[in-house]
């Protein structure tokens, strides 16, 4: 079956630490997004990338970093630089075309700092 | 970045009983969506609106696609313990490079 997947589901980093959460996509998307989710709150976009080997920032890119160097993948480093990393972090692909409707979102990956 | 106000921003209610709410945005879209988030999941697409004045179900769900497109609102009616949640609206303009626009979304409780 086609879809998304995020690993680990639950990740602990000890503060000063650099971590990367993985996201692959089955689906043949073009484009893949990151979110981030914190308590209570909506979905803020963090980076995405609408083809391979180019991506652009979100409105919270400041202390993560992303690759895409590959269609499938597209791992997001959260650096020690991220003042307050602790959040439900989410993954989206979709396609590009003309008419494509809507984003198929990963299951999640929640990012404890200890 | 834009994010759409939906509203209520959380409600209460009894099962059994129907759920209205709406989400705004101040420009307009040719597309409106409306996902599900179940606590601990990403969310699930659960309608998409291509026209506005269009009115899809899908189930026990309806939703409508803003006559001025620039609102749209969903319906749960009957509602049951499993409609626990937090629903997100989101608009696009497909046939661009835009991405999609999200609403802050709307927490519904389900009590018994």
């Amino acid at each position: 079956d086609g879809g998304i997947t995020q690993s680990p589901k639950y990740l602990f980093r000890k503060e000063g630490q650099n971590v990367t959460l993985s996201c692959e996509q089955n689906l043949n998307h073009d484009a893949m997004y990151w979110y981030r989710q914190d308590p209570g709150q909506g979905l803020r976009l963090i980076y995405y990338s609408q083809i391979v080997n180019d991506f652009q920032k979100g409105d919270i890119a400041e202390g993560y970093s992303v690759s895409r160097e590959k269609k499938e993948s597209f791992p997001l480093t959260v650096t020690s630089a991220q003042k307050n990393p602790t959040a439900f972090y989410l993954c989206a692909s979709s396609t590009t075309e003309a008419g494509g409707y809507g984003y198929t979102f990963g299951s999640g990956t929640r990012l404890t700092v200890v | 970045g834009q994010q759409l106000n939906q509203s209520p921003q959380s409600m209460f209610i009894q099962e059994g009983e129907d759920v209205s709410m709406n989400c705004t945005s101040s420009s307009i879209f040719n597309t409106w969506l409306w996902y599900k988030q179940d606590p601990g999941e990403g969310p699930v697409l659960l309608i998409a609106l291509y026209k506005a004045g269009e009115l899809t179900s899908n189930g026990r769900l309806t939703a409508q696609f803003g006559i001025t497109r620039k609102d749209s609102f969903l319906n749960i009616s009957a509602s049951i313990p499993s409609d626990v949640g937090i629903y997100f609206c989101a608009g696009i303009n497909t046939g661009t490079a835009s991405k999609l626009t999200f609403g802050t979304g709307t927490r519904l409780q389900v009590t018994l």
